[in-house]
C-alpha cells in the first residue's frame, strides 16, 4: 500500500487565504518531500525536510515534520490563484535516493 | 537544476504495440527512475535504470512489459510493452544528483500514454 495518506483530499479556499496540507507515513524515512502538479503535468519539488529536522521555510511555503506521529504538514501562505495545483508529499527511507513513495495528493483550488 | 526532456510528449497507440519513451539529461547524474501515474491518482516507482547494467525493477513490475535500457549517465528508455488500455498513463523519467550532504531530485515533464 501507499506510504503516505494525505488529507485533506480536496482543498479549496479564496486568495489570500492559507491553505494547509497533511501527509503521514507508515514506515522510517531518511526525508519526506513535498512536489506540485499542474493539470497532470511534470513534479515540481517544493521543499525538502529531513528525518532530524522539525520545521523547514521557503518562501510561501511552511513545511513541519513530527517523526514521532509519522505525520508532516504543508503550509501556503497567502495563497494565489496561481497556487492551484495537486500537492503530494514523497518519502525516502534509508538511503534510498531518489526511490520516493508518495501519498495520494492533495487537490488544491485557489479561487480568484 | 537538471533540466529533463522527455519523447514523445503524448502518444496514442494501439492495443498490443510497444511504446518506446526517452529521457535525456542536460547533465550528468547519479540515479535515474522511471515512475507511473495512472489517471488520477499518485505516482509510483518503476525501476532504476541503471548504467551499463539491467535495471532494477519494484515489486508489480516486470524486465519483459517495460524493459529498460541505459547506455549512458544523460540518457535512457522505457518500453512499454505489448500495451493494454491499462496502461494508459503518464510516465516520468526522474534524476537524482547526489552531491556531499544533499541530494537533488528532478521529474521530467512526462509522457502521457493513451492506448485504445
Amino acid at each position: 500500500s501507499q506510504q503516505g495518506e494525505e488529507d485533506p483530499q480536496a482543498l479549496s479556499i479564496q486568495e489570500g487565504e492559507n491553505a494547509t496540507m497533511n501527509c503521514s507515513y507508515k514506515t522510517s524515512i531518511n526525508n519526506l518531500q513535498w512536489y506540485r502538479q499542474n493539470s497532470g503535468r511534470g513534479l515540481v519539488h517544493l521543499i525538502l525536510i529531513r528525518s532530524n529536522e522539525r520545521e523547514k521555510h521557503s518562501g510561501r511555503l511552511r513545511v513541519t515534520l513530527d517523526t514521532s506521529k509519522k505525520s508532516s504538514s504543508l503550509l501556503i501562505t497567502a495563497s494565489r490563484a496561481a497556487d492551484t495545483a495537486s500537492y503530494f508529499c514523497a518519502t525516502v527511507g534509508g538511503t534510498s535516493y531518489g526511490k520516493l513513495t508518495f501519498g495520494q495528493g492533495t487537490i488544491l483550488t485557489v479561487h480568484p | 537544476s537538471a533540466v529533463i526532456s522527455q519523447k514523445p510528449s503524448r502518444d496514442i497507440c494501439q492495443r498490443g504495440t510497444s511504446l518506446t519513451i526517452q529521457c535525456q539529461v542536460d547533465s550528468q547524474v547519479t540515479m535515474m527512475f522511471w515512475y507511473r501515474q495512472q489517471p488520477g491518482q499518485s505516482l509510483t516507482l518503476i525501476a532504476t535504470a541503471n548504467q551499463g547494467s539491467e535495471a532494477t525493477y519494484e515489486s508489480g513490475f516486470v524486465i519483459d512489459k517495460f524493459p529498460i535500457s541505459r547506455p549512458n549517465l544523460t540518457f535512457s528508455t522505457l518500453t512499454v510493452s505489448n500495451m493494454s488500455p491499462e496502461d494508459s498513463s503518464i510516465y516520468l523519467c526522474s534524476v537524482v544528483r547526489v552531491l556531499a550532504g544533499a541530494d537533488e531530485q528532478f521529474f521530467g515533464p512526462g509522457t502521457r500514454l493513451t492506448v485504445l
